[in-house]
């Protein structure tokens, strides 16, 4: 079946424009997540959606960092006047429950690339 | 909090070598653990897992167990591909989200 996609896979943007970055999750997976991952480092945290509703917004590094589910599929990661510390390749994973451990499953990823 | 120390690499091996790379955590509670890889070119994808102590993960000739006493979940493989370059990511589950190492790039050569 499909795997987790994401869009753009590659992302040019000069400093102070706003991006955004689409994650199309597995059909009927009722979690998702987005992940930062810097150059030559583990991805981290950013935020964890269930259906539409946000639980977890703790690793966003700023408020210009928005992510939203509207409707409990599809999600958008936004980032507001990108600073050059935001390059980054943003990582999409969704995950259903299964027996108490919670797999993700990741998508390819969105290199974003401010200059 | 939370976090995962993994072995530096870069790691060179020649085929056939065994490999391990080490890697231990710190949580509160009792978290699950994972290997992810990601090859070159492609995305994060499970290798193996454990979700309790004693456990042991294995995929693809590669091994893993869950050591609550040492806090460890080293990795195995008892003869390394070349195909089995990539790089390599430890990780707990913690309350739904993931805490990842810093990644390990290997390099097997024929």
């Amino acid at each position: 079946g499909a795997g987790v996609s994401q869009s753009p896979r590659y992302k040019v943007a000069k400093r102070g424009q706003d991006v955004a970055l689409r994650c199309d999750p597995i059909s009927g997976h009722v979690s998702l997540f987005w992940y930062q991952q810097a150059l030559g480092q583990g991805p981290e945290f950013l935020t964890y959606f269930q259906n539409e509703a946000q639980l977890d917004k703790s690793g966003l590094p700023s408020d210009r960092f928005f992510a939203e589910r509207p409707e409990g599929s599809v999600s958008t990661l936004k980032i507001q006047r990108t600073q050059q510390e935001d390059s980054a390749v943003y990582l999409c994973a969704s995950s259903l429950r299964r027996e108490g451990s919670y797999e993700q499953y990741f998508g390819p990823g969105t290199r974003l690339t401010v200059t | 909090g939370n976090s995962v120390t993994q072995m530096e690499g870069p790691v060179t091996l020649s085929e056939e070598a065994f490999l391990t790379i080490n890697c231990t955590y710190t949580a509160t509670g009792y978290p699950s653990l994972f290997w992810y890889v990601q090859y070159p070119g492609e995305g994060l994808q499970l290798l193996l897992k454990a979700t309790k102590a004693d456990d042991k993960g294995s995929n693809k000739g590669f091994e893993a167990t869950y050591r609550k006493e040492t806090t460890s979940f080293h990795l195995e493989k008892g003869s390394v591909q070349v195909s089995d370059s990539a790089v390599y990511f430890c990780a707990l589950s913690r309350l739904q989200k993931l805490v990842f190492g810093q990644g390990t790039r290997l390099t097997i050569n024929p």
